[in-house]
Order: structure tokens, then sequence, then C-alpha cells
């Protein structure tokens, strides 16, 4: 069964804080994705990568990088938490397979910045 | 630029009545995907379903149906016979000519099924 994990579902950290958010797929897809979720706005996209090592910045890449050493695992680092940070994120992985195309979804994690 | 419009920010019915959620959406390629997202309160998008723009076929699943009008750039979702189980928020997106790369997703809409 096609699984993302991301490491909490709630997080509450301090304004300055460095803050780093895990993602694990186990379906072997060359895809990984992160975004936020705010009420009213969607989803937008803040990163991707479509290989290890690789990224390229999405739609609200300021005040957020990405790291992505291994094939499963895809993380979005806050250098200096905000408070406009607070937010949910999400991660998603795909596959380029031209049959499938869907992305594959993790819990989310629900940050607070105070 | 691609963009997506859910105009309906909520809808709430009773129970067993049927629901359509509206999707509209921009881009200027001609090849692109458009795709349904259902989020539950559980948080986790479950994927729904994924239409191409060179397919205006209707889809029926079960209770679920999709409209994809090319001439109005809509892509509408039905719930015929709601239950209390859909309720959740809705996500329409779109993506260009490689798939499910770089998704663009409206704003959702959260549905309430009501008994």
């Amino acid at each position: 069964d096609v699984k993302v994990t991301q490491s909490s579902r709630y997080l509450v950290k301090r304004t300055g804080e460095k803050v780093f958010l895990e993602c694990v797929q186990d379906m072997d897809h060359e895809n990984m994705f992160w975004y936020r979720q705010d009420p009213g706005l969607g989803l937008r996209l803040i990163y991707f990568s479509y290989d290890v090592k690789m990224k390229e910045k999405g739609d609200i890449p300021e005040g957020y990088s990405v790291s992505r050493e291994k094939k499963e695992r895809f993380s979005l680092i806050l250098e200096s938490a905000s408070t406009n940070q607070t937010s949910m994120y999400l991660c998603a992985s795909s596959t380029p397979d031209r049959v499938s195309y869907e992305q594959y979804f993790g819990p989310g994690t629900r940050l607070t910045v105070t | 630029a691609q963009k997506v419009t859910q105009a309906q920010t909520e809808i709430s019915v009773v129970e067993k009545e049927d629901v359509t959620l509206d999707c509209v959406y921009e881009t200027r390629d001609t090849t692109y995907y458009l795709f349904w997202y259902k989020q539950p309160p559980s948080g986790e998008l479950v994927f729904l379903i994924r239409r191409n723009s060179f397919d205006e076929q209707n889809e029926i699943s079960g209770r679920y149906s999709w409209n994809f009008q090319k001439s109005t750039s809509s892509f509408n979702f039905t719930i015929t016979a709601s239950q209390v189980v859909d309720s959740a928020v809705y996500f329409c997106a779109l993506s260009g000519p490689q798939g499910a790369q770089k998704l663009v997703f409206g704003q959702g809409t959260r549905l309430t099924i009501n008994p």
C-alpha cells in the first residue's frame, strides 16, 4: 500500500527557531513535494524535488529551504520560523510514470509558530 | 499562468441530497490534466480522479460523477445521494503536460452533509 509519512502531526515552535519537517515515502517515487495549506488559499507549492539532491522552487519558496539526500526522504527547513509560517504543511510524492500521474499525500503537519 | 477557481467556499446539504462542486480552470497548455482530491477530517488528501484534456467523456464511479467541459473550462464534481461520510474538503487541481508535476490547486470547497 502506498505510504507517505510525516514526522509530526502537530508542532509548536517559537519565533526564530530552526524547524525541520520530515517526509518519507516508501513507493520509490522520484518526485516529492512540499505544500502549505491555508484557509481560502488551497494548497500552494513551496518546493519540489524530481531526484536526489535536485530541487526546484515552487510558488512560495521564501523563508524555506529543502534537502533531499536520499530518494525516500524530503525535508522542509524553516531557517528562522516566523508567525506567518503557522500553517498546515503537506508532503506528497509521485512518479513520472505517464500511466499513474497522481500525487500521494501524507497526513500533514500542523505547525504553530508563537 | 495556470489557475483553478472553486467559487463555493462551503456547501451544506442534508443527507441523500445530490450536490455539485464547481471547478473552473485557466491554462494556455493544450495538453493538461485535471484532478479532484478529497481531504477528510484526518487531513490526508485522497486522490479521486484524473482527467486529461483530450478526454471529455464524463465519468461515473458509484455515487460520484464528473463533468468535464472544455468549452467552459470546467470540471465539475457531483455526488449523488450524499452521505455523512462524504463530508470533507474537496480540491480541484490542474497540471501541465507532465501530469502530476507541479499541481495548481483551487481554494477548496468544504462540504458538510447533515444527517
